[in-house]
């Protein structure tokens, strides 16, 4: 494959589970990120890694944990969810912070 | 980062030239202007960006204004494919990692 994967496209889980999110890019960028999308709000960013490291955290609750244990792979861990927290989480890389960056599909889901 | 002012809704004829417009009368001298594009149900996708000149490339121009305030995408032959929400942002290059999406310009391509 080529681009940013992500995987599982669809997810529905109860708020006592926990999933993880998985992002992969083929690019051989620095820097990875993922984004969340509410139904009619703008793409909120959540963090931010670059060479693995986490630059960012934009105040995302702590039932959401990223995990990044190299440049081509990001994780989003994800436990005792809450129902507003259903959204597409979107993962995407750039070659080095602050260029042009590349998405994936998107991974929906569901919190019930 | 600069805030940018797009309309909400557009419409185009499938064939004809779709001019989007962008309204950044805050911009900086190192920001550079970006658009990206959301297909629904997809990722956004990068589309082009500039500083000062016009930029061109496969997918569309990008026309900025002399005194940077304002700036149009352009796609020469629309095509239903194009239909998308189309973001313009305003940021300064490296060393920043944000993109401020905004609501955008939802596109809609009449066939």
């Amino acid at each position: 494959e080529t681009g940013v994967t992500q995987t599982p496209r669809h997810l529905v889980m109860g708020m006592t589970n926990k999933k993880s999110l998985k992002c992969e890019q083929h690019l051989g960028h620095n820097a990875m990120y993922w984004y969340k999308q509410s139904a009619k709000k703008p793409l909120e960013l959540m963090f931010v890694y670059n060479f693995k490291e986490q630059t960012e955290n934009n105040s995302v609750p702590s039932r959401f944990s990223p995990e990044c244990p190299n440049s081509s792979h990001l994780f989003l861990h994800l436990h005792t969810l809450q129902p507003e927290d259903s959204a597409l989480y979107l993962c995407a890389s750039s070659q080095d912070l602050g260029l042009e960056q590349f998405f994936g599909p998107g991974t929906r889901l569901t919190v019930l | 980062d600069a805030k940018t002012t797009q309309p909400p809704s557009m419409d185009c004829a499938e064939g004809r030239a779709a001019n989007l417009p962008c309204n950044h009368s805050t911009i900086s001298g190192n920001e550079y202007v970006y658009w990206y594009r959301q297909i629904h149900s997809q990722g956004p996708q990068y589309i082009i960006h500039g500083l000062k000149n016009n930029e061109t490339n496969e997918m569309a121009s990008l026309i900025i204004t002399e005194d940077r305030k304002s700036s149009t995408l352009i796609l020469p032959h629309a095509t239903l494919r194009d239909t998308a929400v189309y973001y313009c942002i305003v940021r300064v290059a490296s060393g920043a990692n944000n993109l401020f999406f905004g609501t955008g310009t939802r596109l809609t391509v009449i066939p």
